[in-house]
């Protein structure tokens, strides 16, 4: 069964402040994604990390990739309040066409 | 961009009655859809993969009865929750493929239905 697990699930930290959150996956995919998703809103897509090394920035936020270690991390550089949200990576494993798999989510609060 | 539309964004009703949700791809041909269910504070649980055509592939422990899917044109999926209970309350949310698009946009999603049975 395939695990995509998320750490941490709740982080609270305060502006300007820098924190990675990692998403780690249990089976072969050369492709993993990462949404943001607001409070009772559906989900904007983050970044696209489609081969082992790949980098992605935008902002504040740095998303990387390492397919032999089935990790992803999602790093914020000096957080501010409007990236409060819930995060999500998801999965998309080899030979399941567009299927995703999500994780468990993490919870960014930023406190001012 | 892509745009999928999903209609209605809210709906309350009382329990026994039957809620149908309307998933349109607008601008592109999805051969592929997905249905979604997100309980509070949690992931995205994927219910079933609709094709168009032919029948729905429901992930396990999803009741094909309960959760009928309809994909009988190329934009346009529905989901309808049968007698429909409390504990079907949840945020459903669709997606589809575009079958011409790039893999850095596997699925494009609605906006989400809030299932509120009372």
């Amino acid at each position: 069964e395939l695990k995509v697990e998320q750490n941490p699930l709740f982080l609270s930290m305060q502006e300007g402040k820098n924190y990675t959150i990692y998403c780690n996956y249990s089976t072969t995919s050369d492709r993993l994604y990462w949404y943001r998703q607001d409070p009772g809103k559906s989900l904007e897509s983050l970044f696209v990390l489609l081969s082992n090394g790949a980098v992605k920035q935008e902002g504040r936020l740095m998303a990387s990739l390492d397919t032999k270690a089935r990790l992803s991390t999602l790093h914020i550089t000096a957080a501010v309040h409007d990236l409060s949200a819930t995060y999500f990576c998801a999965v998309n494993p080899t030979g399941t066409a567009s299927k995703l798999t999500f994780g468990t989510g993490t919870r960014l609060q930023v406190t001012l | 961009g892509a745009v999928v539309s999903q209609h209605p964004s809210w709906v309350i009703c009382k329990s026994g009655t039957s809620v149908k949700i309307e998933c349109r791809s607008l601008d592109f041909q999805a051969t592929t859809m997905f249905w979604y269910r997100q309980f509070p504070k949690q992931s995205l649980m994927l219910m079933a993969t609709s094709n168009e055509g032919s029948k729905a592939t429901y992930e396990q422990g999803v009741e094909k009865d309960k959760f009928l899917i309809n994909h009988a044109s190329l934009t346009l999926s529905t989901l309808t929750v049968t007698s429909a209970h409390p504990e079907d309350s949840s945020f459903y949310i669709c997606s589809a493929r575009d079958p011409k698009g790039s893999s850095n946009q596997p699925q494009h999603f609605g906006d989400g239905t809030r299932l509120s049975i009372l």
